[in-house]
């Protein structure tokens, strides 16, 4: 069975500055990896997937993340952040032969200060 | 495009009564829409997949009976929580699957469920 893993429950960043959040997966196979947003009185929105092909996926909002078969993560970058970017975030493993089910980290509340 | 509503967005009951939450696609067709429910400040769990036509299924530990989904059309599911408790209180959120195979699901913004 495929499991996730988010190792910071809480991280602070000062805006502007860099951010990066970890994930680490695990599954027998090439998982489906995906990374969501969740604002308060909002729904999860999708910022990129992975799922073959280049290990670097650019997503919405200036998000990339990059996938290391060999550490199995899959963590999220950001250059600069905003104080928009203060949410929940949520790293998600699925299966290609599961009907799509995923497998959700536990997240990671990002708070951006001045 | 991909957008899921669900309705209500919250709802109080009184113990004991039922409960029905609708997810719907808007703009596409989902042959598959899964159910969640998230408790405050944690993850979300898997409690069932619904595929449309055909009868749900559940997660390990989720009761069939108490959490019944109906997924009728290609734009809709519903979960109804039967006899609701206390301890139902939660937040229930939905995502739909792209029909063609995507892999990626859209989520409703969730049903804040509070039994009193």
């Amino acid at each position: 069975a495929q499991s996730v893993t988010q190792p910071d429950i809480h991280i602070t960043v000062s805006e502007g500055a860099s951010l990066e959040l970890r994930c680490n997966y695990s599954y027998g196979a090439t998982p489906y990896l995906f990374w969501y947003v969740q604002s308060p009185g909002q729904g999860l929105q999708l910022l990129l997937k992975y799922f073959s092909g280049d290990t670097l996926v650019q997503g919405i909002k200036g998000f990339e993340a990059e996938f290391k078969r060999s550490q199995s993560s899959f963590n999220l970058r950001k250059p600069s952040v905003h104080w928009s970017d203060a949410a929940e975030y949520f790293c998600a493993v699925g299966a290609s032969d599961s009907w799509g089910k995923l497998q959700f980290g536990a997240g990671t509340q990002v708070v951006v200060t001045p | 495009g991909a957008v899921v509503s669900q309705h209500p967005s919250w709802v109080i009951c009184k113990s004991g009564t039922s409960v029905k939450i609708e997810c719907r696609s808007l703009d596409f067709q989902a042959t598959t829409m899964f159910w969640y429910r998230q408790f405050p400040k944690q993850s979300l769990m898997l409690m069932a997949t619904s595929n449309e036509g055909s009868k749900a299924t559940y997660e390990q530990g989720v009761e069939k009976d108490k959490f019944l989904i109906n997924h009728a059309s290609l734009t809709l599911s519903t979960l109804t929580v039967t006899s609701a408790h206390p301890e139902d209180s939660s937040f229930y959120i939905c995502s739909a699957r792209l029909a063609g195979g995507q892999d990626t699901q859209y989520f409703g913004p969730g049903t804040r469920l509070t039994v009193l």
